[in-house]
């Protein structure tokens, strides 16, 4: 099946440092998704994004569609220790909702007080 | 909280038995997903219903079944379990199945426990 690397498997970061993160892929993808999930808890929708060169903020964070269409990034400002948790991006193949969401393996993040 | 929900919130059952779990998805929204997520894995897609028809399977085993009913709620069947099924069940409802947007918003999961 498709497959989308996530990077960096895992980070650990001072509180107030900026973090980022990314997915790239071997295909080209329509929608890219940033998901947040806390531990035993369902994932949340961050961002989504639908065009390629797309920058979209939300609070401190800010995820950009790459142009090429195949990688998508995620920044959050200034962590705070609420930021902990894995963070997982998501692809949408073709405009088509037939086609499930592919996801990254995910960002484990830790945020140091 | 997404709108999705899912019941029960924890499952422990014995090896060869058979559960269902529960999927409710937001208002309005016509589209269900199943994810099994194990232990440190990612978000691996099962099935997903539109509006109580099939439309996508990814690597949902022959022992897994799931439907969607009338109202839209979603039942997903696991039988003849085995303990490497112990994992996080998702459930996640979208708006539509088609078009570009396909936002899907999580339920909160069912853990399964298989001993």
């Amino acid at each position: 099946g498709q497959q989308l690397n996530q990077s960096p498997q895992s980070m650990f970061i001072q509180e107030g440092e900026d973090v980022s993160m990314n997915c790239t892929s071997s295909s080209i993808f329509n929608t890219w998704l940033w998901y947040k999930q806390d531990p035993g808890e369902g994932p949340v929708l961050l961002i989504a994004l639908y065009k390629a060169g797309e920058l979209t903020s939300n609070g401190r964070l800010t995820a950009q569609f790459g142009i090429t269409r195949k990688d998508s990034f995620l920044n959050i400002s200034a962590s705070i220790p609420s930021d902990v948790g894995i963070y997982f991006c998501a692809g949408q193949l073709r405009d088509s909702g037939n086609t499930p969401l592919v996801f990254g393996k995910g960002t484990r993040l830790s945020v140091i007080a | 909280d997404s709108g999705v929900t899912q019941t029960p919130k924890h499952l422990i059952t014995a090896t060869g038995q058979r559960v269902t779990l529960r999927c409710s998805p937001r208002s309005g929204d016509l589209s269900v997903y199943w994810y099994q997520q194990s232990l440190d894995q990612g978000l691996q897609f099962l099935i997903h219903y539109y509006n109580g028809e099939e439309r996508a399977k990814g690597n949902i085993l022959e022992r897994f079944s799931a439907q969607q009913f009338p109202d839209l709620h979603s039942e997903l069947n696991l039988s003849s379990l085995e303990l490497g099924d112990s994992a996080l069940y998702f459930c996640a409802s979208s708006k539509i199945a088609g078009g570009l947007v396909n936002e899907q918003f999580f339920g909160p999961g069912t853990r399964l426990t298989v001993l």
